[in-house]
């Protein structure tokens, strides 16, 4: 199986804050790797697909990079509406989510 | 326009086996390339994925549950149905059925049911 460890589990920023979150897969990925947003009650919505490409009507605030183990999400520019819960999805074998990483108020 | 809706039981007693249903529409599990899975999160917890099916009835399970997981389709009623047997209060977790399609992750996603265990 193929694990995903996500860092940090909890993030505090403010509004405008340059955010990055770390995902590392057990073994190589290549590039298939998903960003996701979960706000609380709600559906994750996709927001990164294949490492870096952004998903239709996603800001282009949200950025992803990486291939092979190690990938990362960026929000160039912290907005209100983006306090959420943020996982990473392997897709390479199967299906793997990371444990998440949840943004908070600063 | 794609939507997917899950129903099912709210609460299920230990032992017990759950049936879970996700009613779909905006696209044809007979379409080359499609799929659909179901993924759960207990509360406050991550994501797991359970099982997928796909367009040529290919079925994937999770590893860890694959002993309990059954997935099946009916294509002519839009619908994906998912049982997990021997039902444990570990189990609670909201379920979330979602759309694939080729080589690209879940996109479309149901609302999510809760699922409780508890005798």
């Amino acid at each position: 199986d193929i694990q995903m460890t996500q860092s940090p589990s909890t993030l505090s920023a403010s509004v405008g804050d340059r955010v990055t979150i770390t995902c590392r897969a057990s073994q190589s990925i290549s590039s298939w790797l998903a960003w996701y947003q979960q706000k609380p009650g709600k559906a994750p919505k996709l927001l990164i697909y294949k490492a870096s490409s952004l998903e239709s009507g996603v800001p282009s605030r949200f950025s992803g990079s990486g291939s092979g183990t190690e990938f990362t999400l960026t929000i160039s520019s912290l907005q209100p509406d983006d306090f959420a819960s943020y996982y990473c999805q392997q897709y390479n074998s199967y299906w793997t989510f990371g444990q998440g990483t949840k943004v908070e108020i600063k | 326009q794609i939507t997917l809706k899950e129903s099912g039981p709210t609460l299920v007693k230990p032992t017990q086996t759950l049936t879970l249903t996700c009613t779909f529409s905006g696209f044809s599990l007979s379409t080359t390339g499609v799929s659909v899975g179901w993924i759960r999160q207990p509360p406050g917890k991550a994501l797991e994925w359970l099982a997928l099916i796909s367009w040529d009835d290919d079925k994937r399970y999770s590893p860890s549950l694959k002993s309990r997981l059954t997935i099946t389709k009916d294509t002519s009623k839009n619908q994906v149905v998912l049982t997990m047997t021997n039902m444990d209060p570990v189990d609670t977790a909201t379920y979330y059925c979602a759309h694939l399609f080729g080589e690209f992750p879940f996109d479309y996603w149901g609302q999510g049911t809760l699922v409780t265990v508890s005798s």
